[in-house]
Parts: structure tokens; C-alpha cells; sequence
């Protein structure tokens, strides 16, 4: 089954506002986490990642924040513009994982409003 | 651009047609990957190449053939698609095998008639 979710499947937030994207994972054996952004008609791109012995990663205006105990993963984005809009995935690995570890969420769609 | 370029970006083929995506990197990385991106579904790996030989294919059904001559090139053979083939096909590549961080394409939408 998928370890990785996302709560919400549609994020609409205002341009300028500050947006919360969030995942939740169920494998404790994951140690290695990575969001990655997808615009329309575009692949998935990197932005962030996050390995298990840190809270808090910060990026130019994402942050990352991992809480283990809860198994929870969220993607912040200050001030938000209109080239935000996408749809964001988080996925997550384990030590040893290689490809086949990598276990992709099925994505958040953040929509900027002007 | 990316880096990696995939062509074609949409195919519509026949169930009886064969076909084949192709993708191509230009960042010397040593992985390239398929993966198949289905709506309302996770990224689903399908093969795996480390230094042109395969390395994983998930039990993915033989109408998927995928050839990798060289570590720069990937293709996707397609024969005898079913309707519920129809997906964005994406290549990847990565500088190691296994890497988290994978360069994509922007993907072959494939719909299978």
C-alpha cells in the first residue's frame, strides 16, 4: 500500500500569503525526505529535501518541516506568486532504498489566487 | 530546459500499433529511469538503468520493452497497449544509481485508443 499521502488535494491561497502543503508517512524506517514541484505540462523538479536527523530545513522562501513523531512532513512557501502554482509532491526512502525505496505521494494542487 | 528531453510529448496509438518514446539526457548522469504517472495515483517506477544495464522492472507487463543503447539515451518500446496504458510517461536521470534527487522530462502523454 502507499506510505505517502498528502491531506488535501487542492490548496487555494491568496498571492503574497504564505502556503502550507502537508504529508503524512506511515514508514518509521523512512529516513530521507524530498518534495518536489510539478508545473503543468512540465516533469516533476526538485525544490527541497530533508534527512531524518534535522526538523527543519529552510531553502529561498520553502521550508521544510519534519516531525517524526507523528509521521508528519509539510512544505512552507513564503509569500506566495503566481509561478507557485502547481502541484506538489512529497516522497520519502529509507537507507538502502535506491529507486525502488522511493515512494512518491500523489501531490497537493496549490493554486494562487491574484 | 531540463536537461532531459522527451519526444514524443503526446501519442495516440492503437492497441494493435507499435511505438516507442524516446528521452535523452544531456547531463552526464549515469541513471535513467521510466516512470509512469497515472491521475489520481503515485509516481510509479517502472525500470531502472545504472550505466546502461537494467537494474529494476517492477513487474511491469512485456508490452513495456525498454532500451537503453548508452547512458545518454532511453527508449520506451510499445506494443499491444491496452486503454488503461493511457498515462504521462516520464524519464529521469539521476548522477548515481539510486540517487533521491532525480532530473525529469516533461513526459510523453500516451493515450492508447
Amino acid at each position: 500500500g502507499e506510505s505517502v499521502g498528502l491531506h488535501l488535494p487542492t490548496l487555494s491561497v491568496q498571492e503574497g500569503d504564505n502556503s502550507i502543503i502537508n504529508c503524512a508517512y506511515s514508514n518509521s524506517a523512512s529516513d530521507y525526505f524530498i518534495w518536489y514541484k510539478q508545473e503543468s505540462g512540465k516533469g516533476p523538479q526538485f525544490i527541497i529535501d530533508i534527512r531524518s536527523n534535522m526538523d527543519k530545513r529552510q531553502g529561498q522562501r520553502v521550508t521544510v518541516l519534519l516531525n517524526k513523531t507523528v509521521k508528519h512532513l509539510s512544505l512552507q512557501i513564503a509569500a506566495t506568486q503566481p509561478g507557485d502554482s502547481a502541484v506538489y509532491f512529497c516522497a520519502e526512502n529509507y537507507s538502502g532504498g535506491g529507486a525502488d525505496g522511493l515512494t512518491f505521494g500523489k501531490g497537493t494542487h496549490l493554486i494562487i489566487q491574484p | 530546459e531540463t536537461g532531459v528531453t522527451q519526444t514524443p510529448r503526446h501519442l495516440v496509438m492503437g492497441m494493435t500499433n507499435k511505438k516507442s518514446l524516446k528521452c535523452e539526457q544531456h547531463l552526464g548522469h549515469n541513471a535513467m529511469y521510466w516512470y509512469k504517472q497515472s491521475a489520481k495515483k503515485p509516481l510509479e517506477l517502472m525500470f531502472v538503468y545504472n550505466f546502461k544495464e537494467q537494474t529494476e522492472n517492477n513487474s511491469v507487463p512485456s508490452r513495456f520493452s525498454p532500451e537503453c543503447p548508452n547512458s545518454s539515451h532511453l527508449f520506451l518500446h510499445l506494443h499491444t497497449l491496452q486503454p488503461e496504458d493511457s498515462a504521462l510517461y516520464l524519464c529521469a536521470s539521476s548522477q548515481l544509481f539510486g540517487a533521491n534527487v532525480l532530473t525529469f522530462g516533461a513526459g510523453s502523454r500516451l493515450t492508447v485508443l
